[in-house]
This record gives structure tokens, sequence and C-alpha cells, in this order.
């Protein structure tokens, strides 16, 4: 079955100190793997697609890599308005996709 | 204006009640989705629709039905709501699906 588990559930981080959220994914034959954003009470905003091992993408303070099993988001020196919740998903046989359950991440100025 | 819509935004009901959520895209998307959020349960998939005469269930389609009356509308139906059917739903659009989904931005439904 496929399965998308992130780690951790919530992570604390003071203004500008860096670190890495994780996704871990189970999938026969990865076909892409997507970043979202969340804001409380809003729908998810589109980040990154990711399509095979060794692949990145940035975005500003945000970089996404992506392994045979699993994908990092990584925040360098972010600030308060990068908390929110991050998704990864991948997509599942032909035309779905599998969310993980998020990471909280909160940034305190 | 939003690519995709939903209404109501927000809707209070009470068990046993018949309650329709509508999305309207304007992106020309063919494929359409209805997901639910729980908290610690993350976003799980109720229907999906890939042209108007396409409909697909879910992982947790059960309570729900789903109409897709025009390539830009789809609709979500609780034929009789119960408490644990509080949640957050999201419609959401794709192109190809490799190039992931667009979300609308939520209906918070609670049944008391």
């Amino acid at each position: 079955e496929d399965q998308v588990t992130q780690s951790p559930e919530a992570l604390r981080l003071q203004e500008g100190e860096s670190s890495s959220l994780n996704c871990s994914y189970t999938v026969s034959g990865l076909r892409g793997l997507f970043w979202y954003r969340q804001d409380p009470g809003k729908g998810p905003e589109f980040l990154f697609t990711l399509y095979s091992a060794g692949e990145e993408k940035e975005k500003e303070r945000l970089k996404a890599t992506l392994t045979k099993k699993e994908s990092f988001l990584h925040i360098t020196a972010p600030k308060p308005e990068d908390s929110a919740t991050y998704l990864c998903a991948v997509i599942q046989g032909a035309q779905k996709l599998v969310f993980g359950q998020g990471t909280r991440l909160t940034i305190n100025p | 204006d939003a690519d995709v819509t939903q209404t109501p935004r927000n809707r209070i009901t009470k068990t046993g009640k018949r309650i329709m959520l509508e999305c309207s895209q304007t992106k020309g998307h063919d494929r359409m989705y209805w997901y639910r959020q729980d908290p610690g349960l993350g976003l799980r998939l109720i229907y999906y629709s890939f042209d108007v005469k396409d409909i697909n269930k879910g992982e947790i389609s059960d309570g729900y039905s789903v109409s897709r009356q025009a390539q830009a509308k789809f609709s979500l139906s609780l034929e009789s709501a119960i408490p644990n059917q509080t949640a957050l739903y999201f419609c959401a659009t794709s192109d190809l699906i490799g190039q992931g989904v667009s979300f609308g931005p939520g209906t918070r439904l609670t049944v008391l």
C-alpha cells in the first residue's frame, strides 16, 4: 500500500535557525512527489514537484530534495512568515495524490 | 477572482440534515477532486472526476455523493449529516496529475 509519512509532526524554531522537514514514502514507481504549504483555515498552496532521485528545487528560503525513499524540505534562515503546515504528497496509481499528515512549522521572532 | 471557489465557506448543520457543498473552477481543468481534512489525519480523498461522465470513489466515500454538473462544477452532498463528518472540505482541480492539484479555499463544516 502506498504510504507517505512526514516527520516531525511539529517543529518550533527561532528566526534564522535552519532545519529540515522529512517526507518518507513507499510507492510503486514514483511518478512525482509534491510539497505544499498550508496556512490555517486556507487551502494548500503548491510549492514544488520532484520527479526523480537527485532532483532539487528551490524557492526563496526553501529547498526540496529527493532520494529513492524520502524527500527533505530544507528551510534556511527562516522568518516568522514561513510558519505554516507543510504537506508532502505522491502520485498513487495513475490519477490520485496521497498526502502525508503534514509538519506544523512555527518560527518564533 | 480565485481560480477555484467553494460555497459556502462555513456551514453549521444538524445531524440528519442534507447539505451540499459546491465547487466551481475557471482553470479549465478536466479533473476535479473532493478532499476532507481532519486534524492528525491529513487530506483524504472522498471522490474524484476526470470529466462530466466520469465519477470515482476515493478512500472515504461512504456517506457522501457527488455530481459533476459541468466541466467547471463539482458538488459534494451529505445525504444525512452526522457529527463525525465535521471537518474541513477542499475541492481541487488538476490538468495532468503529474503537475499536482490546485486547491480551493475550503469549507468548514460543523455537524451538531
